[in-house]
């Protein structure tokens, strides 16, 4: 069964640090999304990616957090300078049509110390 | 502000009995609803999918949408202790479709 896959499963980073999240959703799907969840708190969108550019984003998408597709593959999630707050499993998702709910990679957990 | 609601729970049923997980939303026009299974510290897993009013079976899992109401629900029957998870309900409201909004989920123990 195809997967979403993303890379690394932990990355522990310092304050202020730029750090960047990398997926790669399934290959013939279309929409990317990243998520995140807080421990012990509900999932939260982030933004969704669709024929190169940012179809949505949250309120907590501001301008610390970037996407990208640099090659055919790949869906990145940049934070320019990560806060303690940023501390948080981040799901990276895609679909072939968003309408019919998403496949999960199965995350990157992020510590920011 | 759009909310999804869900009892926490935790919830115990013992071995064979049916789960009932419940859910409401916010937004009247609403159009699509997901039912995810998420496990301790793993990423969610879609199980159901609705989109109209009535009942929707696979397998074991039966979904329910209410529209007037504002309700979906899941019923899990014949429970296994491997169906002990997080039951997370997920929203698609109207004029994004491509954002989903999750209830807090409601923590499933199935009991041998």
């Amino acid at each position: 069964e195809p997967e979403v896959t993303q890379t690394p499963s932990h990355q522990v980073t310092q304050m202020g640090q730029e750090v960047i999240l990398r997926c790669v959703p399934i290959s013939n799907h279309l929409y990317f999304y990243w998520y995140r969840q807080i421990l012990g708190q509900k999932v939260e969108f982030l933004v969704s990616f669709y024929n190169n550019e940012i179809s949505e984003k949250s309120e907590i998408f501001d301008d610390q957090f970037s996407v990208e597709r640099p090659d055919g593959s790949n869906f990145t999630l940049k934070i320019r300078s990560t806060k303690l707050e940023d501390s948080a499993m981040y799901f990276c998702a895609s679909s072939g049509d968003g309408a019919y709910g998403y496949t999960f990679g199965s995350g990157t957990r992020l510590t920011v110390v | 502000q759009k909310e999804v609601e869900q009892n926490s729970g935790p919830l115990s049923v013992p071995e064979g009995a049916i789960a009932s997980l419940n859910c409401t939303y916010s937004d009247r026009g609403s159009q699509s609803f997901f039912w995810y299974r998420q496990y301790s510290g793993k990423s969610p897993e879609l199980i159901m999918s609705i989109y109209s009013n009535g009942d929707k079976e696979d397998g074991r899992f039966t979904a329910q949408l209410n529209k007037a109401s504002q309700y979906v629900s899941l019923l899990i029957r014949d429970s296994q202790p491997s169906d002990s998870a997080t039951y997370l309900c997920a929203v698609a409201y109207s004029g994004s479709a491509r954002q989903l909004t999750f209830g807090s989920g409601t923590q499933l123990t199935v009991l041998p």
